[in-house]
């Protein structure tokens, strides 16, 4: 089952523009992950968030956490044709042993030139 | 230094077959996930293998294998397959399988099942 959900699912936006992604879950998390996959080929780890974080930065990415609402948002900056992809959320549930990541829906970027 | 490789990359079987996929991680990396994406169910949590040991598995149907060897390349296997198991099937590594520690995903099989 999924322990995220993505809001948008799709988002289209201009070069230059911002991009806003929201991802909300449903237990209690050791941390939070954010990928991108492009056109249905692996995914590339963007950012992690622990749990005791409430934002992070890395480039043009900005990650927030907010445990009380279980939910986490990322901010792409200035964005380029080339970050059209699929965005996912994935947490690390409290309790789960090892690695084991539980992903949600995933957002549609589209970015037009 | 090498990423995650997976082979094949594409697979095509007809129902009742079984298959193996492999998975050779990142050198020196101990640790191996599988997931399975779909388009109805998104990307679900196989198994996760760590030293030739399966430490977490989720929820599928006994169908669903795997192993891990001595160098830490993984496989999986799906027996008596069925249409519903068409998918991109993911394999990620990370160094020593611990917490807050980056997963590196391969660029997956996908595997269509006729």
């Amino acid at each position: 089952s999924q322990q995220g959900e993505e809001d948008p699912q799709a988002l289209s936006i201009q070069e230059g523009e911002n991009a806003t992604m929201n991802c909300s879950y449903k237990t209690s998390i050791n941390n939070l992950q954010w990928y991108r996959q492009n056109s249905g080929r692996g995914l590339v780890h963007l950012i992690l968030i622990r749990s005791n974080e409430r934002e992070k930065h890395s480039g043009r990415l900005r990650v927030t956490l907010d445990t009380s609402k279980k939910s986490s948002s990322l901010l792409i900056t200035a964005s380029r044709a080339a970050d059209t992809a699929s965005y996912f959320c994935a947490t690390d549930v409290l309790g789960n042993a090892g690695n084991m990541l539980t992903f949600g829906g995933g957002t549609r970027l589209m970015v037009k030139p | 230094k090498a990423g995650v490789t997976q082979t094949p990359r594409y697979l095509i079987k007809t129902r009742g077959q079984q298959v193996t996929l492999s998975c050779s991680p990142i050198s020196g990396h101990r640790s191996v996930s599988w997931y399975q994406q779909t388009p109805g169910q998104g990307l679900q949590f196989l198994f996760e293998y760590f030293s030739e040991t399966q430490r977490n598995k989720g929820n599928f149907p006994g169908r669903f294998s795997g192993r891990q060897f001595s160098n830490s390349r993984s496989e999986m296997n799906v027996s008596t397959l069925e249409l519903g198991d068409s998918a991109l099937y993911l394999c990620a590594s990370s160094l020593a399988g611990v917490r807050q520690e980056t997963q590196y995903f391969g660029p997956g099989t996908r595997l269509l099942v006729l």
